[in-house]
């Protein structure tokens, strides 16, 4: 089976840099997914990594780390309306479903 | 293009009643999935689907739960005899189906099921 742990709640300021954590195990690996889900909305896609390293995409960024079971989403020059829940997936090799995190709440305050 | 849809928005159903969830799909995309939330959880997966076939209904968590998905396109998640219990958000996903396609889901708004 797989499991995934993410913080439950981050807060930072508007203009910051925050990192957002997710280890992981499971049984086979496919790669690592960032989702955003605003309150009262749909979750949407934001990165994926199927290999080591740091992938950019605008002000998001993610990495990967296989051999430490981790990764990251790093947020800059934060915006009010990054307020969000990030959550992180991954998917097992042969496996075409995600298994999500339980979300980290993320607070941008002014 | 037009995103997923799903119907209703919200449902609101007395305990023992069965009720009927629909998805559709962005066109094209041959992978379907529905996932269901609780209250400031993640997602839970129910069953995925690629066509009409059904190769990973894991996540079912009971025989009260079933999909099905025809023409390759609109699915339906049906769920017998609720229980408050089944009180969430139901989620429905598409994507293209393919290579890493799988880890880019597109979501629909959900459908916020209401058991009283």
């Amino acid at each position: 089976g797989q499991s995934l742990e993410q913080p439950s709640e981050v807060t930072a300021v508007e203009g910051a840099i925050v990192q957002i954590n997710c280890t992981y195990q499971t049984s086979g690996f496919y790669g690592l997914s960032w989702y955003q889900q605003h309150d009262g909305g749909a979750p949407t896609f934001l990165s994926y990594n199927g290999l080591d390293g740091l992938e950019e995409t605008g002000r998001f960024s993610s990495f990967l780390s296989r051999s430490d079971s981790y990764g990251y989403l790093l947020l800059q020059e934060l915006q009010m309306k990054d307020s969000a829940s990030y959550f992180c997936a991954v998917r097992d090799a042969g496996r075409r479903a995600l298994t999500f995190g339980s979300g980290t709440r993320l607070q941008v305050q002014p | 293009g037009a995103g997923v849809s799903q119907s209703p928005s919200n449902k609101v159903t007395e305990k023992g009643k069965d009720v009927e969830l629909r998805c559709d799909p962005i066109s094209g995309h041959t992978a379907l999935y529905w996932y269901r939330q609780s209250l400031g959880q993640g997602l839970e997966f129910l069953i995925y689907f690629q066509g009409n076939s059904a190769p990973d209904k894991s996540g079912l968590p009971s025989d009260r739960f079933s999909a099905e998905r025809t023409g390759g396109s609109v699915s339906t998640l049906t769920i017998q005899r609720t229980q408050q219990e089944d009180s969430a958000v139901y989620l429905c996903a598409s994507s293209l189906g393919r290579g890493d396609s799988y880890n880019e889901q597109f979501f629909g708004p959900g459908t916020r099921l209401t058991v009283l």
